[in-house]
C-alpha cells in the first residue's frame, strides 16, 4: 500500500441495505477524515477523526457512523442507506488535525443508493 | 456556522490568459489556507498554500494572495493551459471546510 486508499471503487446499493465504505492509509498519519462531494456543493465533512480512539462529526454527520480502532484504518458505516446519501466519499489523511497539515485524499467511492 | 463563499462557481479563459478564483471566509482564527485541484474523476490535490502572516505566495504560473483584514484569499494562475482545466477547491485548513468549488474551462 502506498498512501491512502479505498474500496470499493463504486458501489450501486438498494435503499435500506447497510454499507461500509473502507479507507486504510500507510503514512503513519493522525487525523483521518470523510467528506461527501456532490456536484455545486463541494466537499463537505462527514466524520473525523484526530487520533485513533477518538472520532468527531463534522458538517453533515446524520445517518453516517464511523469508527477508529487503529492508525491505520477509518471505515464509514451507512447503518440504512438513503438515496440522498448518493455521492462521492472521499477519504483524507493528515499528520495532525489542524496547524499547517496537508491533507491527503484517496482515490474516491461513487456510492449509488436506489 | 463558518463557512467559505467561492467565486466565480465556473470560469472559462483563452489559453494564455490569467484567471483568478477567490474565497471570503468569516472564521477570525483561521491561519492556513490551502488551494486543491481536482481533476475529472481524480482525487484533489494540494496545488498551493499561504499562512495568515504572508500576503503572497508564488511558485511557477500560480500564486495565492491573501487580506486577512478584508478576509479573502484568491488563487491567481497566469499563462493559463488547457491542462489547467479542473476543479479548483479553496479550504479553510482550520475548519477543514471546503469552498463550493470552481470549474476552469481553458480553451485552446
Amino acid at each position: 500500500i502506498a498512501g491512502i486508499t479505498q474500496a470499493p471503487t463504486s458501489q450501486i446499493l438498494a435503499a435500506g441495505r447497510r454499507m461500509t465504505l473502507r479507507c486504510t492509509q500507510d503514512m503513519r498519519h493522525n487525523a483521518m477524515y470523510w467528506y461527501r462531494q456532490d456536484l455545486g456543493l463541494g466537499l463537505r465533512l462527514i466524520h473525523y477523526s484526530n487520533t485513533a480512539g477518538t472520532t468527531g462529526k463534522g458538517e453533515v454527520p446524520d445517518g453516517y457512523s464511523v469508527s477508529r480502532a487503529n492508525t491505520d484504518d477509518f471505515p464509514l458505516t451507512l447503518a440504512s442507506a438513503v438515496p440522498s446519501q448518493t455521492s462521492v466519499y472521499f477519504c483524507a489523511s493528515s499528520f495532525g488535525l489542524a496547524g499547517y497539515n496537508e491533507q491527503f485524499f484517496g482515490p474516491g467511492t461513487r456510492l449509488t443508493v436506489l | 456556522g463558518e463557512n467559505v463563499e467561492q467565486h466565480p462557481s465556473t470560469l472559462s479563459v483563452q489559453e494564455g490568459d490569467s484567471a483568478v478564483i477567490k474565497c471570503t471566509y468569516s472564521d477570525s482564527a483561521s491561519n492556513y489556507f490551502p488551494w486543491y485541484k481536482q481533476e475529472l474523476g481524480k482525487r484533489p490535490q494540494l496545488i498551493i498554500d499561504i499562512r495568515s502572516n504572508v500576503g503572497e505566495k508564488k511558485d511557477q504560473r500560480i500564486a495565492v494572495t491573501l487580506n486577512k483584514t478584508a478576509k479573502h484569499f484568491s488563487l491567481h494562475i497566469t499563462e493559463t493551459q488547457p491542462e489547467d482545466s479542473a476543479v479548483y477547491f479553496c479550504a479553510l485548513r482550520r475548519k477543514l471546510i471546503f469552498g463550493q468549488g470552481t470549474e476552469l474551462s481553458v480553451k485552446p
